[in-house]
């Protein structure tokens, strides 16, 4: 079963409008963090935004705001009043249990596109 | 300020050649991956290096050896280049002296075709 699970293989958007990217996760350990990253058609990875299991609130990054929802395992990402320098491929990332070192596990991505 | 840098950032090979893919980090991070990069897939790990004199298989480890030649650098290494390892490979490191939310850094990625 894969542990984190994007649904949304590509997703369009109007220039200036909101947009969710759904992220779910699979983990039995109490202590994970979840990570977005963003890849632009250059094929950087940019990390974007970071939620630990233990936050007591959601995380926000500027523009992008993370929909953490434990019990359903999820962990959206919100992207408010998107540009157009916003299309690219986003990955979800899961990091499970504590200590310094851990192997992240990804998604497959989701496909942005912003129509002016 | 140059992060983590991969060389080289393209390579066309033929069946059964072999090649390196240099990493290298000036960040002083302990922990460095190679990933691999298709279509649809997401990236998947082939190799890690939790530290220096450390290295563990990761998800498809097959056809591929690494070195950790010091802190600084981790090598992937294709012995007998096959077309299905046609891939974009990305490097990456992180600190683990500074908490669980630090995230990985990526180099910018080798474009391997194998023919």
């Amino acid at each position: 079963a894969q542990k984190i699970t994007q649904t949304q293989p590509g997703m369009f958007v109007q220039e200036k409008e909101a947009v969710t990217l759904d992220c779910t996760y699979d983990t039995s350990d109490p202590s994970y963090g979840l990570f977005w990253y963003k890849q632009p058609s250059s094929g950087e990875m940019i990390f974007l935004i970071y939620q630990g299991s233990y936050d007591q609130q959601n995380a926000t990054e500027g523009r992008y705001s993370l929909n953490f929802q434990k019990a359903r395992k999820s962990a959206n990402l919100v992207i408010s009043a998107s540009q157009l320098g916003d299309s690219a491929m986003y990955f979800c990332a899961m990091r499970e249990g504590g200590g310094g070192s851990y192997i992240p596990t990804f998604g497959r991505g989701t496909s942005l596109i912003v129509h002016p | 300020n140059a992060g983590v840098t991969q060389t080289p950032k393209f390579q066309v090979l033929k069946t059964g050649q072999s090649m390196t893919l240099q990493c290298a980090q000036d960040m002083n991070h302990n922990s460095m991956y190679w990933y691999r990069q298709d279509p649809g897939m997401g990236l998947r790990l082939i190799y890690y290096s939790a530290s220096e004199g450390t290295t563990d298989k990761g998800e498809v480890p097959n056809g591929y050896n690494v070195s950790r030649l010091n802190k600084r650098e981790f090598s992937l290494r294709l012995e007998s280049a096959a077309p299905s390892q046609t891939s974009v490979y990305f490097c990456a490191s992180r600190s683990i002296m500074t908490g669980n939310n630090q995230p990985q850094h990526f180099g910018d990625g080798t474009r391997l075709s194998i023919l």
